[in-house]
């Protein structure tokens, strides 16, 4: 089966360092998400890309997050700086549809600490 | 803001046991989806309703649209401890952006056996 990958699946850090996850999403998805996982906030959507255009980035503190998509097979999030609250699991997910409600299909995630 | 409401956060019971999850909202969707997801993975889709009072089964688990499109629940019969995980429900809103979900934050079983 097709499946979202992410690198890394770990990642522990010092506060101030700069962090880019990545992610590949399944070939032929034209949409792509990009979550943040904790548990008292649960799945929170950070940005999400149509086409590899940039739909909604909202849910994502523009100061120290950015997201991209250089080409259709990579999705890359960089936090700079990064700090301890960034702490938490980020995963991408991937769609083959842009209308709304179309299943996502998740990654294993990056699970991100910073110390 | 929290749109949809899931209950009860925890949920443990021994195998064999039946049990009912809820997904509540204030807001109408235009479809729902459950998703499980088990530790160390990414939630992994399960169903999706779309027709108000719609009711889908899937093996022991047996999923319900509410008719009013703002609530939905899962049932699981017999549970093993295979159905372990954390239980998410995501709807997509009438008028949202095209492709976007709406997350719970999920009911999270344990099946012992």
């Amino acid at each position: 089966d097709a499946r979202v990958t992410q690198t890394p699946r770990h990642k522990v850090t010092e506060m101030g360092q700069e962090v880019t996850m990545r992610c590949q999403p399944i070939l032929g998805h034209n949409t792509v998400f990009w979550y943040r996982q904790t548990m008292m906030q649960g799945l929170e959507l950070l940005a999400y890309f149509r086409n590899r255009a940039p739909l909604d980035d909202s849910g994502m503190p523009k100061d120290r997050f950015s997201a991209e998509m250089p080409d259709a097979t990579l999705a890359t999030l960089k936090i700079q700086p990064s700090e301890p609250r960034d702490s938490a699991v980020y995963f991408c997910a991937s769609g083959p549809l842009s209308y709304g409600g179309q299943p996502q299909h998740f990654g294993d995630g990056t699970r991100l600490s910073i110390l | 803001t929290q749109l949809l409401e899931q209950s009860p956060q925890f949920l443990s019971i021994q195998e064999g046991e039946n049990l009912t999850v809820y997904c509540n909202s204030s807001s109408v969707f235009s479809s729902l989806q459950w998703y499980r997801q088990e530790p160390g993975e990414g939630p992994v889709l399960l169903v999706t309703v779309v027709t108000g009072g719609e009711v889908k089964k899937l093996k022991r688990l047996t999923f319900q649209f509410g008719d009013a499109r703002k609530d939905s629940s899962l049932h699981i019969t017999a549970a093993q401890p295979g159905d372990t995980g954390l239980y998410l429900c995501a709807g997509a809103k009438y008028g949202g952006s095209q492709g976007n979900l709406i997350f719970g934050k999920g009911t999270k079983l344990s099946v012992k056996p």
